[in-house]
């Protein structure tokens, strides 16, 4: 069974930082782009960046350059998110996801989509 | 950048009812945008990608359409199980992806 196991909640304060973890099993970890999505308090989905762990190659939503770092360990099948300086809007929950495609002929195209998703960690942050 | 809105932001209907979401871009993507469906407490879902290809497993009362700037997903026959919130997802040749805000639906 595919499945992304996400590390525990985060409790922190302001200024610290915090690295989470998303290690991937049942399928081979370096072939899928594997992303960060955030999801505020009773807010929608954003899509934070994406990381192919087969080469680091990294791309960030221009929302998260700068923000947070995304990284990858092939060799132990785990993607990370992390922060250098926290702040109180980082308060949300982030969910780790795997990128999959599909190539349609007819539209001699690659599509692109998220088909695994994590159990999301809960990062608070508060003084 | 292209900005992605979908609409309504909410909506009830009751059992049975057909129900349509529209997502609109900014600019046009082909068709290369996504749907997902997150129940209340849950993580999100895979529908439909490619605008308009259903994911194994997923109810065929369920439909997607569009290409360009103008998208819909449709639920032929609205069931209690679909309450949910709906985003569209968007992504260019870069691998950047962009939900829309999302679309509540209740039954009433």
């Amino acid at each position: 069974e595919v499945q992304l196991v996400q590390s525990g909640a985060e409790v922190k304060k302001p200024g610290e930082s915090l690295k989470i973890s998303c290690k991937g099993s049942g399928y081979s970890f370096p072939i899928y782009w594997i992303g960060w999505v955030r999801q505020m308090p009773g807010k929608g989905l954003e899509w934070m960046g994406i990381i192919y762990p087969g080469d680091s190659d990294t791309r960030y939503s221009p929302s998260f350059q700068g923000q947070v770092t995304i990284s990858a360990d092939k060799s132990i099948s785990t993607a990370y998110l992390q922060w250098s300086s926290l702040k109180a809007s980082d308060t949300a929950m982030y969910y780790c996801v795997r990128h999959d495609e599909a190539y349609i002929a007819a539209a001699s195209a690659y599509y692109y989509y998220i088909d695994v998703w994590g159990k999301g960690t809960t990062v608070t942050v508060s003084s | 950048d292209i900005q992605m809105t979908q609409s309504p932001s909410s909506l009830s209907a009751s059992v049975g009812d057909r129900v349509t979401i529209t997502c609109r871009a900014s600019q046009g993507i082909s068709n290369f945008l996504a749907w997902y469906q997150q129940k209340p407490g849950r993580v999100p879902k895979l529908l439909i990608y490619a605008a308009s290809i259903l994911q194994s497993g997923v109810p065929s009362r369920f439909s997607g359409s569009g290409s360009g700037t103008d998208f819909t997903l449709t639920i032929s026959s609205l069931q209690p199980e679909d309450v949910a919130t709906y985003y569209c997802q968007k992504y260019n040749s870069a691998r950047i992806f962009t939900f829309g805000p999302g679309t509540k639906v209740d039954i009433k």
